[in-house]
């Protein structure tokens, strides 16, 4: 089957690093994607991994260990804009699409 | 640079009545994919159209349709409402030749049910 799992919720401090893990089992794996959704907005994308190790973009990296099924994103000194919920999404190989399998979102508020 | 754009924002219907969705994709982009959101929960994909026609399809049942036109942009139709089918329907674009690339969302038609 296919299971994407992140955790429900998070709080973290303004100025602060949190680290917002997802593991995940799908059939087939070609990258994996962080978007961040603010309240009735749309999903705007963050990071893509594909092979095996850390992507550096800013305040925000993400990590992938294709063996584990587990990647994790990283935001540095937050900032009370951050706060949206993360979702995570693998791009499932099947077929000739480029299918996406999302978590149900990790909800982080941050605090002054 | 237009991005992905939906109509309409919002939409109430009743139980059993049809409805009709629209997406137009980012300029430059020849796929779009739908997507249903129930609150508190990550989009879970309904389908995608690439060169007109539907190329993969998620776990919907048939009440759910959707065409592409020649220009690329999209409809999705959804037949005898369920309240169940109350939810945020996101359209993504994206470009087949580039497998690296994200899809690029529009900010969701959201849809109630009465």
């Amino acid at each position: 089957g296919q299971n994407i799992d992140q955790p429900t919720e998070m709080t973290a401090t303004e100025g602060a690093i949190v680290q917002i893990n997802c593991t995940y089992q799908t059939s087939g794996f070609n990258g994996l994607f962080w978007y961040q959704q603010h309240a009735g907005e749309a999903p705007t994308f963050l990071s893509y991994n594909v092979l095996d190790g850390l992507e550096e973009k800013g305040r925000f990296s993400s990590f992938l260990s294709r063996s584990k099924g587990y990647s994790y994103l990283l935001l540095k000194e937050l900032q009370m804009k951050d706060s949206a919920s993360y979702l995570c999404a693998v791009r499932d190989k099947g077929g000739a699409t480029n299918k996406l399998i999302f978590g149900t979102g990790t909800l982080l508020a941050v605090q002054p | 640079d237009a991005g992905v754009t939906q109509s309409p924002t919002h939409l109430i219907k009743t139980r059993g009545q049809q409805v009709t969705l629209r997406c137009s994709p980012k300029s430059g982009h020849d796929t779009v994919s739908w997507y249903q959101q129930a609150l508190g929960q990550g989009p879970q994909f309904i389908f995608q159209y690439y060169e007109e026609e539907e190329r993969q399809r998620g776990n919907f049942p048939d009440r759910f349709s959707g065409h592409q036109f020649p220009n690329y942009s999209s409809e999705l139709n959804v037949n005898a409402l369920l309240l169940g089918d109350s939810a945020l329907y996101l359209c993504a674009s994206s470009w087949t030749g580039g497998l690296n690339q994200p899809q690029h969302f529009g900010d969701g038609t959201r849809l109630s049910i009465l």
